[in-house]
């Protein structure tokens, strides 16, 4: 079956250092996203992408980075310079344009230790 | 991108009722979506209406839309215990590069 694959489910983080999490999909969809949860609020973006070997800042790109290497993965790594990384993240994918409906994974959760 | 916000914040009614959820945003769409996140998981796409349309069903859902009044609401009939989860919509621009969620809904049906 198709869908998004991300993982791990949990995550714990020291501090000062970087941790990525991967999202893998195989439905095929040019466009990939990362967006943070937290508690009781709605989703943010950090980071959007549209083709491979290209991406864009979200609203909140700040303490974190991307790449798009294949079309299939969108890995993101959590740097030392976010100071508040404890959320839950949720990468997500859909066709292009990018407003159409989005598939998403079942999410990470990040904690610091 | 603009943000969809939802009303109310939290909803509890009874297995069999009906659960009336809405959505107000700020500037022309292309589309508006609905998606359902249960508690601890991804969000699972529902329902997407666009803007020439004023009303779609898909099984026990109803959405209405209003582009002069810039608003959606979800409705969810006979609603089972199932159904409890959080409610997000998100209202999508022509051209737009990604989808904003707003802060959803958190439904809660009790048996």
């Amino acid at each position: 079956d198709g869908g998004i694959t991300q993982s791990p489910k949990y995550l714990f983080r020291k501090e000062g250092q970087n941790v990525t999490l991967s999202c893998e999909q195989n439905l095929n969809h040019d466009a990939m996203y990362w967006y943070r949860q937290d508690p009781g609020q709605g989703l943010r973006l950090i980071y959007y992408s549209q083709i491979v070997n290209d991406f864009q800042k979200g609203d909140i790109a700040e303490g974190y980075s991307v790449s798009r290497e294949k079309k299939e993965s969108f890995p993101l790594t959590v740097t030392s310079a976010q100071k508040n990384p404890t959320a839950f993240y949720l990468c997500a994918s859909s066709i292009v344009p990018s407003n159409q409906p989005q598939h998403f994974g079942d999410g990470t959760r990040l904690s610091i230790l | 991108s603009q943000q969809g916000e939802e009303d109310p914040q939290a909803l509890s009614i009874q297995e069999g009722e009906n659960a009336t959820m809405n959505c107000s945003y700020k500037t022309s769409i292309n589309n508006l979506q609905w998606y359902r996140q249960n508690s601890g998981r991804g969000l699972v796409h529902l329902i997407l209406i666009r803007s020439n349309e004023r009303e779609k069903h898909s099984g026990r859902l109803r959405v209405t839309l209003d582009t002069s009044k810039k608003s959606s609401s979800l409705l969810i009939t006979a609603s089972r215990a199932a159904d409890t989860a959080s409610y997000f919509c998100a209202p999508a621009e022509r051209g737009g590069y990604a989808l904003n969620f707003g802060k959803g809904t958190s439904l809660l049906v009790t048996p």
